[in-house]
């Protein structure tokens, strides 16, 4: 079993859709969450991070983290066609800071126009 | 402010040919670290370096070796690439100083096929 597990998609919605995304993980270790997103034939781009429980907003962008059921997620408000992309969960242990990040494989999402 | 910066961008080596990824930052980072990306794999972590001179095992480090000899670089080497090498490699880089750690910013890879 994978250390992080998230659902690869497609996810397929309609401009101006609110888009949930969702990364499971095992390691009750984990300590800081990023949300990282990729274009295609691109590197991954910083979203947001958190570290321990909580919501943190930005934007059109709400991450929330359940870590008594080890669940995070990405919340895309007012979904925009320039969202496509894949968007990828990271973790690591609170001993090792945002470094030896461990990721999801990733959930393409396609917003429509 | 270039980032993280990777050449080459795409390479094609023979099975047993050796190579250098290279990557370098201009942010003064000195945390840095080479991902491997698969499809169905996710990123997974090959080495990492925390300054100059030290450098770390990640998930995956068989097959590769590198060095930091400079805080701005940080070369990935395959001393006999095999099929199982095929891959999109990325270099990430993040600031340890002030006691303040950061996300790590990645730059945009190097797509590996051996045959």
């Amino acid at each position: 079993q994978k250390e992080v597990e998230q659902d690869p998609g497609p996810l397929s919605v309609p401009e101006g859709a609110i888009v949930s995304l969702n990364c499971t993980y095992s390691n009750s270790a984990f300590q800081y969450f990023m949300w990282y997103r990729q274009y295609s034939r691109k590197g991954p781009e910083l979203l947001m991070y958190t570290y321990s429980s909580g919501n943190k907003e930005d934007g059109r962008f709400t991450a929330q983290v359940d870590k008594s059921s080890k669940y995070i997620s990405l919340f895309i408000r007012d979904s925009q066609p320039s969202d496509s992309a894949t968007y990828l969960c990271a973790m690591s242990e609170g001993n090792t800071g945002f470094q030896k990040l461990v990721f999801g494989t990733g959930t393409r999402l396609l917003v429509s126009p | 402010n270039a980032g993280v910066t990777q050449t080459p961008k795409f390479q094609v080596l023979k099975t047993g040919q050796s190579m250098t990824l290279q990557c370098a930052q201009d942010m003064n980072h000195e945390y840095m670290s080479w991902y491997r990306q698969d499809p169905g794999m996710g990123l997974r972590l090959i080495h990492y370096s925390v300054g100059a001179g030290i450098t770390d095992q990640g998930e995956v480090p068989n097959g590769y070796n590198v060095s930091r000899s400079t805080t701005e670089d940080f070369p990935l080497r395959l001393l006999s690439a095999a099929p199982s090498q095929t891959s999109v490699y990325f270099c990430a880089s993040s600031s340890l100083s002030g006691g303040d750690n950061q996300p790590q910013h990645f730059g945009d890879g190097t797509r590996l096929s051996i045959l």
